[in-house]
């Protein structure tokens, strides 16, 4: 299964903190794929980090991929309420099975 | 930029009846998934076509079924509907000759009663 494991559960933090989660998945992949989810609506997709790639950037986004340890990191950096979602991370590309996602809370 | 189009948005059916929910996946992705997410819970992989054919199944019930046409808009299928089967249904579409990454659409949800 390439099914994605985030951790934590749940994150609570004030605005303007940082926010790391962590994945981790069980099989290779060519690529990892970041998504946040708001309350009762669609995925989003934030970013995508290829199996070559270390790190990537996005605006307040980080991503790192380590497939040695077959883990990677979304560390949202100045969080805003706005952040306050579910995220989640998959891999692979044929059935992107997404585990239980990290629900993240940024207090104003 | 073109996004992935669900349709309906919203369905109410009653139980054992049938449903149909549309996927138009962005032009020229040749993948598409469909999820089940309940209440609280995380999405469930169902079912993808690459290319017009099935390509990996998950925990999609024997009453659903789903295909991809020719134009690679897919329509799920879900008869003798249940009370569990309330849920939002998420279409994705990616170009996995590329490997690039899935975009999901708004989602259908469904309510049985």
């Amino acid at each position: 299964s390439q099914q994605g494991e985030e951790d934590p559960q749940a994150l609570s933090i004030q605005e303007g903190e940082n926010a790391t989660m962590n994945c981790s998945y069980k099989t290779s992949i060519n690529n990892l794929q970041w998504y946040r989810q708001n309350s009762g609506r669609g995925l989003v997709h934030l970013i995508l980090i290829r199996s070559n790639e270390r790190e990537k950037h996005s605006g307040r986004l980080r991503v790192t991929l380590d497939t040695s340890k077959k883990s990677s990191s979304l560390l949202i950096t100045a969080s805003r309420a706005a952040d306050t979602a579910s995220y989640f991370c998959t891999g692979g590309s044929e059935k992107l099975v997404f585990g239980k996602g990290t629900k993240l809370t940024v207090n104003p | 930029a073109a996004g992935v189009i669900q349709s309906p948005r919203h369905l109410i059916k009653e139980k054992r009846e049938t449903a149909t929910l549309k996927c138009y996946p962005i032009p020229r992705h040749d993948t598409v998934y469909w999820y089940q997410q309940g209440p609280g819970q995380d999405p469930q992989f169902l079912i993808s076509f690459y290319e017009k054919m099935q390509s990996d199944k998950g925990s999609i019930p024997d009453r659903f079924s789903a295909q991809q046409f020719s134009d690679y808009h897919s329509e799920l299928n879900m008869s003798s509907l249940e009370l569990g089967d309330s849920a939002l249904y998420f279409c994705a579409s990616s170009f996995r000759g590329r490997g690039t990454e899935a975009f999901f659409g708004q989602g259908t949800r469904l309510t049985v009663v």
